[in-house]
C-alpha cells in the first residue's frame, strides 16, 4: 500500500540554521511527492512538489529532491527564519493523482 | 480570486447526531476532495468528487457521505456521530485536466467538529 513516514518533531532551530526534515515513502507505481505547510490557524498550503524521480521541487528557499532509489523526499532550507515556524507535511498522490497520503507532520519552531 | 472556503468554522454536536459541512472550491476548480485531520495527525483522505460523482474513496465507513453540486461546491455529511469523529475536516479543490494537474490541491481552512 501507500504510506508516508516523516521525521518526528517537534524541531526547534535558531534563526539562520540549516533545516532538514526527513520523509520516506512507500508506494506502488510512480507517485508524485509534495511538501505542504500549515501555519498556525491556517489551512494547508502547497510548498513544493516533484512528479518524477530526480526532480527537485523548490519554493521560498525550501528544496526537496525525489529520490526513487532511497524512496525519500527530504525537505531542506539553508537558513530558516522565524516566519518559517509551522507544521510541515510530506505527502504523496497515488498513480491516479486522485488520492493523497500524508505523513503525521513535523512541527518547526524557529527562535530569534 | 477567492480560495477554497468552508463553512461553518466550528461546530459542536453530540453523539448520534448528523452533521453537514460545506465547501466552495477555488475559482476554476472542478474537483473537490475531503480529508479528516485528527489532532496531531496528518490529513486522512475521505473521498473525492468530480462531475457530481464520487470518484475515489478512502478507508472511511458509509456514515461518511458527500455530494457535489453543478457549481462544483460540495457537502460532507456524517451520520450517527461518534466521539472519534471529532477532528478538523479539510476540503481541497483542484483543476481537472489542466497543465497544473489534478494532483495540485488547494486546501480550505477547515471546519473544526467537536462531538460530545
Amino acid at each position: 500500500g501507500n504510506s508516508v513516514t516523516q521525521m518526528e518533531g517537534p524541531v526547534t532551530l535558531s534563526e539562520e540554521a540549516f533545516l532538514t526534515i526527513n520523509c520516506t515513502y512507500t508506494a506502488t507505481g510512480y507517485p508524485s511527492l509534495f511538501w505542504y505547510v500549515q501555519y498556525p490557524g491556517e489551512g494547508l498550503q502547497l510548498l513544493l512538489k516533484a512528479t518524477k524521480a530526480d526532480d527537485k521541487g523548490s519554493n521560498k528557499g525550501f528544496e526537496a529532491t525525489y529520490r526513487k532509489e532511497t524512496t525519500s523526499f527530504h525537505l531542506e532550507k539553508g537558513s530558516v527564519q522565524v516566519s518559517d515556524s509551522a507544521v510541515y507535511f510530506c505527502a504523496l498522490s497515488d498513480y491516479s493523482g486522485n488520492q493523497f497520503y500524508f505523513g503525521t507532520g513535523t512541527s518547526l519552531t524557529v527562535i530569534p | 480570486d477567492a480560495g477554497v472556503t468552508q463553512s461553518p468554522t466550528h461546530l459542536i454536536k453530540t453523539r448520534g447526531q448528523q452533521v453537514t459541512l460545506r465547501c466552495s472550491p477555488k475559482s476554476g476548480h472542478d474537483t473537490v476532495s475531503w480529508y479528516q485531520q485528527a489532532l496531531g495527525q496528518g490529513p486522512q483522505f475521505i473521498f473525492q468528487y468530480y462531475e457530481e460523482e464520487e470518484r475515489q474513496r478512502g478507508n472511511f465507513p458509509d456514515r461518511f457521505s458527500g455530494h457535489q453540486f453543478p457549481n462544483y461546491s460540495s457537502e460532507l455529511n456524517v451520520n450517527a456521530l461518534l466521539l472519534g469523529d471529532s477532528a478538523l475536516y479539510l476540503c481541497a479543490s483542484s483543476p481537472f485536466g489542466t497543465e497544473e494537474g489534478t494532483d495540485t490541491q488547494y486546501f480550505g481552512p477547515g471546519t473544526r467538529l467537536t462531538v460530545l
